[in-house]
């Protein structure tokens, strides 16, 4: 089935080292988003992809940071990752503007 | 700017009782309009989504919901709630491009 795949589905690392995490789908869609989620709270976009055009939310900190390679893949680095990243990231995708976005199940990340 | 309320952070139901979750939105125009389902650990699920035509829109796993443009509400409804509903449920709106804007979300827990 096509699909939104995130990896991995869990990852712990330290405090201050950097981290990735990586998405990749099989649906060709145009647009790829990295949110954060937060316990009891609703996604956070952080960013997303129109094809290479890359677009920045304004209250996205510095320390996160995105590549895509080609349409498939997208990269979320976090560049020297702190207690308050500890998070679910949630890696979707849509076909178009305004239209519906598909989720992978995402990567729990934990700072120790 | 676009919002989204949900107004229940909360809600329990019985097993084979009916379902009601509230969702209300402000945008300028006709919004796009979204319900998203999140079991725990999981990503977000598309349930059913409001575009234009027919105010009354069907979903999957039974749910229904219905644009009321006086009102600015995209309630959720299902007529007889399984066990197996119990989950996080999350209201949202796009519009001024593909950002998409969640509502803080309704846990749904279900009595059996």
């Amino acid at each position: 089935d096509a699909m939104v795949i995130q990896n991995p589905r869990y990852q712990v690392t330290q405090f201050g080292k950097p981290v990735t995490l990586s998405c990749s789908q099989t649906l060709n869609h145009n647009v790829m988003y990295w949110y954060q989620q937060k316990s009891s709270q609703a996604p956070k976009l952080l960013f997303h992809y129109y094809d290479k055009d890359f677009n920045n939310e304004a209250d996205t900190p510095d320390n996160f940071q995105s590549r895509r390679p080609n349409t498939s893949f997208c990269f979320l680095d976090i560049r020297s990752p702190g207690l308050g990243d500890a998070a679910m990231y949630l890696c979707a995708t849509s076909r178009d503007v305004g239209q519906p976005q598909h989720f992978g199940d995402g990567t729990r990340l934990s700072i120790l | 700017a676009q919002s989204v309320t949900q107004p229940d952070i909360h809600i329990t139901v019985s097993e084979g009782a009916s379902l009601e979750l509230r969702c209300n939105y402000s945008y300028g125009a006709t919004p796009y309009l979204f319900w998203y389902v999140q079991s725990p650990g999981q990503g977000l699920q598309l349930l059913l989504k409001y575009f234009s035509g027919d105010t009354l829109v069907q979903g999957i796993k039974g749910f229904e919901a219905e644009f009321k443009r006086s009102q600015s509400s995209f309630n959720l409804r299902k007529p007889s709630v399984h066990w197996s509903d119990a989950a996080e449920y999350f209201c949202a709106v796009a519009g001024g491009g593909n950002k998409l804007t969640f509502g803080t979300g309704t846990q749904l827990k279900v009595e059996l």
